[in-house]
């Protein structure tokens, strides 16, 4: 079982439609979780933490529930340059991150 | 500030040959990674250093893997052979806390 699952799509969504993904982790001592974005033929950059209340960015909202090990991003009114790879990332010790295999989303207009 | 740099950004080489991989850090980083992307395995990571000092190698696929970092701004990734399978984009990525930041990438392909 891999460590941290994630549905790699992809995901087809028109744009201004609203979007979530889910990712699971197995560790349940895990200690932070990111979300990642990365373009095509592009580096991973980090779009956003996750913590415990959850947390908000424009239109990007992320969620964690410790109790059942996952973590989950909605973007809301979709934009065409959302399009990209999205990667579920875990700490679970020193600054040893764990990655997610990503979520493929094509915002179609 | 420059970011994580990264060179060369494309090498195409036969098998059998080395290859050195270089990056450079971001300035006042004390962590420094090293990973393969592909698209059947994803990122993964190779090799990971805190203040200069290798502190897990579990993920370097063989012997024929090395990584050093002899100071604070730079590290080198070398394969030795290189093999038609070590064909992947490799990232350095650099952190002062949780949050890394990548290279742009050296594309690998060994014919």
């Amino acid at each position: 079982r891999k460590e941290v699952e994630q549905d790699p799509g992809p995901f087809n969504v028109p744009e201004g439609a609203t979007v979530a993904f889910n990712c699971t982790y197995s560790n349940s001592a895990s200690q932070s979780f990111f979300w990642y974005r990365q373009d095509c033929r592009k580096e991973p950059k980090l779009l956003m933490s996750v913590y415990s209340s959850g947390n908000e960015d424009g239109r990007f909202t992320a969620q964690l529930n410790r109790a059942s090990q996952y973590i989950s991003l909605l973007i809301r009114d979709s934009k065409l340059s959302d399009s990209a790879t999205y990667l579920c990332v875990v700490r679970e010790g020193n600054y040893q991150l764990i990655w997610g295999a990503g979520t493929k989303l094509i915002i179609k207009p | 500030d420059a970011g994580v740099i990264q060179s060369p950004r494309h090498e195409v080489t036969e098998m059998g040959q080395e290859v050195t991989l270089r990056c450079k850090p971001i300035s006042g980083h004390d962590y420094l990674f090293w990973y393969r992307q592909t698209m059947m395995r994803g990122l993964e990571l190779l090799i990971y250093f805190n203040n200069n000092v290798p502190i897990d190698d579990s993920g370097m696929p063989e012997d024929r893997f090395s990584a050093k970092m002899p100071n604070a701004s730079f590290s080198t990734l070398k394969i030795q052979p290189s093999e038609p399978r070590d064909s992947a984009v490799y990232f350095c990525a650099s952190s002062y806390q949780e949050t890394q930041y990548f290279g742009p990438g050296t594309r690998l392909l060994v014919l």
